[in-house]
């Protein structure tokens, strides 16, 4: 059974810094491509960004470029996530999901893990 | 990036009802649409890819259509485990999600 599970969420002040874990499982995950998408409270969700199979290339939302990184540990089937100088519009429920293939298509999804950015 | 619409923004049903969810694209996208189902706290749900086609696992009361801009998404006959918001969403290019449409009794 394919599981995306993340974690590293919590409350954290304006300028701050976070590190978002989604741990797979129940699939070879060093073959798919990843992604995170952002569910702002009230909101739609926003797709934030994408890492390659092999961790060599990352793609990011115009929003969060420059902040964020992501990162993957193939050997350990763990997607990192860091969020540095946090705002308050970042402020979401984040979600780790999986590609279908190259395409933009989400076939599995975690639960998500939310991040409050405030003072 | 591609702007994606969605109407009706909410929508009250009964179980058994036939509903239609609409979508559309600021642009043409071909059949690169895709149907997404959310509950609190839970994860999100793919149910149809590349417009028509139902994801393994989803029940054949879901359908898809459309494309170029104009997409749908039916549901022939609403269970009660189908009261959700839906998100449709295109992979034609950087993925952007239409607003959502919250489905309630």
């Amino acid at each position: 059974e394919v599981q995306l599970v993340e974690s590293g969420g919590g409350l954290v002040q304006p300028g701050g810094s976070l590190r978002l874990s989604c741990a797979a499982s129940g699939f070879t995950f060093s073959s798919y491509w990843m992604y995170w998408v952002r569910q702002a409270p009230g909101k739609g969700l926003v797709w934030v960004s994408t890492i390659n199979s092999a961790g060599t290339s990352s793609y990011y939302a115009d929003s969060v470029k420059g902040r964020f990184t992501l990162s993957r540990d193939n050997a350990k089937n763990t997607l990192y996530l860091q969020m540095n100088g946090l705002r308050a519009e970042d402020t979401a429920v984040y979600y780790c999901a999986r590609g279908v293939g190259t395409s933009t298509t989400f076939d599995y999804w975690g639960q998500g893990t939310l991040v409050t950015v405030s003072s | 990036d591609i702007q994606m619409t969605q109407s009706p923004s909410s929508l009250s049903a009964s179980v058994g009802d036939r509903v239609t969810i609409t979508c559309r694209a600021s642009q043409s996208i071909s059949i690169y649409l895709n149907w997404y189902q959310l509950k609190p706290g839970k994860a999100p749900k793919l149910l149809i890819y590349t417009a028509s086609t139902l994801q393994s696992g989803v029940p054949s009361r879901f359908s898809g259509s459309g494309s170029g801009t104009d997409f749908a998404l039916t549901i022939s006959s609403l269970q009660p485990e189908d009261f959700a918001t839906y998100y449709c969403q295109q992979s034609y290019t950087t993925p952007t999600f239409g607003p959502g449409t919250k489905l309630d009794i």
